[in-house]
């Protein structure tokens, strides 16, 4: 597509359910990012595929969150047992290659609140 | 680590007026990029400009320019003549070159500096 889609736009959790928000490239970008961005914060790292290799998991917060690229293109980022901490939007990032020159391409966010 | 602090959390201005984004940030790497993304109120981060550290000269595009300082270790973002759509959250970016060997553009940003440009 376009540009960087994510769904839902909007996701309100009871406190210990699972959510998975989806993550769809720009179509044929090598990198893949996640990003999770507290209210009235910066964005924060959390997570890095380079096709479908988890090369980066350091900003994980706990072993609720996972993420996946299993072929390379959409990326599903996973919460389980969420808590009212994990409130937040959730951006995702692609870009064509893989330096510290990349330009970032992100998707609208998905707004989570968590109840 | 590294780290970007963006000091102004807000500024207010009236149309055409200019406004200067101030940003420092600290880094061990010798090789980095800078860069300012804007996220207006429908949530997408938006581009702006890019920078790296080897290029400290300073340039203008449009009613953007940008003031790089390695000394002060600062990127500041200046809006010429500002506009009503002007008016976002603007934040800026550190890109570590090399982080343990791999290079793929992971960014730190700071707190983010939100403008409004009031008629």
């Amino acid at each position: 597509g376009a540009g960087v889609s994510q769904s839902p736009r909007y996701k309100v959790a009871k406190r210990g359910q699972d959510v998975a928000l989806r993550c769809d490239p720009i179509s044929g970008h090598v990198s893949l990012f996640w990003y999770q961005q507290a209210l009235g914060q910066g964005p924060e790292f959390l997570t890095y595929f380079q096709n479908e290799a988890q090369l980066d998991k350091s900003g994980l917060p706990s072993d609720r969150f996972f993420a996946e690229r299993p072929e390379g293109s959409v990326s599903t980022l996973k919460i389980q047992r969420t808590q009212q901490e994990d409130s937040a939007v959730y951006l995702c990032a692609s870009s064509k290659q893989y330096s510290g020159a990349n330009v970032l391409t992100f998707g609208a966010g998905s707004r989570l609140t968590v109840l | 680590a590294q780290k970007v602090t963006q000091a102004q959390t807000e500024i207010s201005v009236v149309e055409k007026e200019d406004v200067t984004l101030d940003c420092v940030y600290e880094t061990r790497d010798t090789t980095y990029y800078l860069f300012w993304y804007k996220q207006p109120p429908s949530g997408e981060l938006v581009f702006l400009i890019r920078r790296n550290s080897f290029d400290e000269q300073n340039e203008i595009s449009g009613r953007y320019s940008w003031n790089f300082q390695k000394s002060t270790s600062s990127f500041n973002f200046t809006i010429t003549a500002s506009q009503v759509v002007d008016s976002a959250v603007y934040f800026c970016a550190l890109s570590e070159a090399y982080a343990g060997g791999t290079s793929y553009g992971k960014l730190t940003f700071g707190q983010g500096t939100i403008l409004t440009v009031h008629p």
